[in-house]
């Protein structure tokens, strides 16, 4: 049962314009989200995250919205490097202690200079 | 400079073999996970321990041992009685509710 679901496996888009990365979840008990980039034979790295008292958390190019009652969640990152081209994860976890997090199953983006 | 270390990069098991992959943190993180990576399948949880000396299953341990005698380490065993464990590993550390930290990862083949 994937409890969070990235239903783009790739995404292309052009140097200088907007990506926007879709996540969907089914678990209704997740209040925190994250988003993860990695790159080839290397381990995923923070990006950015979002509690859900919140629907939007900006952190320079790079923008998470959340839409708690469609249990979506996006990111955009504006404008688009070439550096941007990796695999990107959404996770998403409960708040308190060591509560395991759980992955989508990741987005290729590629930026096309 | 802090982090985690994974080692080998690349390991390679022959059939029936049990194999141990290293997990070394110097970010004095209490908590430690060992992820899996399959294509199309994202990172898959198989153990994670909160402390020393204590750790439990995640979604997919059956095949997998580890133990957690000491804060900064928590290597994960590859027992023969996983049948595909041709993957991409991972393992992660986090202190409370910070976003986890993950090592750059050991390729497991077999031969």
């Amino acid at each position: 049962d994937q409890q969070v679901k990235q239903n783009s496996p790739s995404l292309s888009v052009q140097e200088g314009r907007i990506s926007i990365l879709n996540c969907d979840y089914t678990n209704s008990m997740f209040d925190y989200f994250l988003w993860y980039k990695k790159y080839p034979a290397e381990g995923p790295t923070f990006l950015i995250s979002i509690s859900s008292i919140k629907d939007k958390n900006e952190d320079g190019r790079f923008t998470v919205f959340l839409n708690k009652s469609a249990k979506h969640l996006s990111l955009h990152i504006v404008p688009s490097q070439p550096g941007d081209s990796a695999v990107y994860f959404c996770a998403a976890k409960f708040t308190g202690g060591y509560q395991k997090v759980t992955f989508g199953t990741g987005t290729k983006l590629q930026v096309i200079p | 400079d802090g982090g985690i270390t994974q080692s080998p990069k690349y390991l390679f098991r022959k059939e029936g073999q049990n194999v141990t992959l290293s997990c070394e943190q110097n970010l004095n993180h209490d908590a430690m996970y060992w992820y899996r990576q399959d294509p199309g399948q994202g990172l898959r949880l198989i153990y994670y321990s909160q402390i020393v000396n204590d750790f439990q299953k995640g979604d997919i341990a059956e095949g997998y041992s580890v133990s957690r005698e000491k804060k900064e380490s928590f290597p994960l065993t590859v027992t023969s009685a996983q049948k595909n464990p041709t993957a991409f590993y991972l393992c992660a550390s986090t202190d409370s509710n910070q976003p986890q930290h993950f090592g750059d990862g050991t390729r497991l083949s077999i031969l």
